[in-house]
C-alpha cells in the first residue's frame, strides 16, 4: 500500500533548466510534506518542507508546490546544477495526534535526478 | 563532526547469525529512528524512540530488537539473520516527538546476508 508515490524513477535535465519532481499521496490525513535529497553512500538530507496550510514554499533555487485537492506536490529546482544530481525522496506525515497522527514519515521510492552539464 | 553516525558501514554475514548495528547522534535530539531501505528502494520506518522510550514499532519481525541506552544512542540487534534482511539500514534523529519534521539521517549500514 503505497501512500506516497513517485511515479518517475528517473529524470534527466540540462544544466540551467528547470527540474520538476512530482509526488502523489493517497492518505488525506497527511498534512506535512518534506523533500529529502540523497547522494550515493550517504543518508538522506532534508531539503524543504511544506505544511498543508500553504500551497507554496520557496527556499533559494528550490520551491515546493502543494495541491491538496489533487493530493499532489512537486519540487521545482531552478536553475538546475550538476551538483543537484541525486535521488530525491518525497515524504509525508500526519501531525494531528488527535486523529492518529504521529512523527512517522512515509517515504516515496525516490526519483533519480541527473543534471547534465 | 558527524551528526548521526552508524557502525559498521558494511556488514556481511551468514544466515542464522546475530548482529548489531550501532547509532549515535551528537545533535542533542531526543527522538531516534531506524529505517530500512530494501531492494525496491522503499525507505520504511521500523522503530522510533523518544527519550529512550519506544514510540513507534512498525510491523517488524521480533528478531529485530532496538535498544536505547541513552537518548544519544539507538542500537539495532538482529537475531537469526535471514536472506530477506539484506538491505540498507538508516538511523535518524530529530528534536521532539512531533509534528514530524526534519530528520537527520546517518550514512546507512549495508547489510548483506549470505
Amino acid at each position: 500500500d503505497q501512500q506516497v508515490k513517485q511515479n518517475s524513477p528517473s529524470l534527466s535535465v540540462q544544466e540551467g533548466r528547470i527540474s520538476i519532481l512530482n509526488c502523489d499521496y493517497t492518505n488525506s490525513m497527511f498534512d506535512y510534506f518534506l523533500w529529502y535529497k540523497k547522494y550515493p553512500a550517504e543518508g538522506p538530507t532534508f531539503l524543504i518542507s511544506i505544511s498543508s496550510i500553504k500551497d507554496k514554499n520557496e527556499d533559494g533555487r528550490f520551491t515546493v508546490f502543494l495541491n491538496k485537492s489533487a493530493k499532489h506536490l512537486s519540487l521545482h529546482i531552478v536553475p538546475s546544477q550538476p551538483g543537484d544530481s541525486a535521488v530525491y525522496f518525497c515524504a509525508a506525515s500526519s501531525t494531528n495526534f488527535f486523529q492518529g497522527g504521529s512523527e512517522k514519515l512515509v517515504f516515496g521510492k525516490g526519483t533519480k535526478l541527473t543534471v547534465n552539464p | 563532526d558527524t551528526a548521526v553516525s552508524q557502525t559498521p558501514k558494511y556488514l556481511v554475514t551468514q544466515m542464522g547469525n546475530d548482529k548489531s548495528i550501532k547509532c549515535e547522534q551528537n545533535l542533542g535530539h531526543d527522538t531516534m529512528y531506524w529505517y530500512k531501505q530494501d531492494s525496491k528502494k522503499f525507505l520504511k520506518i521500523m522503530f522510533s524512540y523518544n527519550n529512550k522510550e519506544l514510540i513507534i514499532n512498525e510491523t517488524v519481525p521480533n528478531r529485530f530488537s532496538p535498544k536505547s541506552p541513552d537518548k544519544a544512542h539507538l542500537n539495532l540487534h538482529i537475531n537469526s539473520l535471514e536472506l530477506g534482511d539484506s538491505a540498507v539500514y538508516f538511523c535518524a534523529s530529530s528534536q521532539g516527538i512531533g509534528p514530524a519534521g526534519e530528520q537527520y539521517f546517518g550514512p546507512g549500514t549495508r547489510l548483506t546476508v549470505t
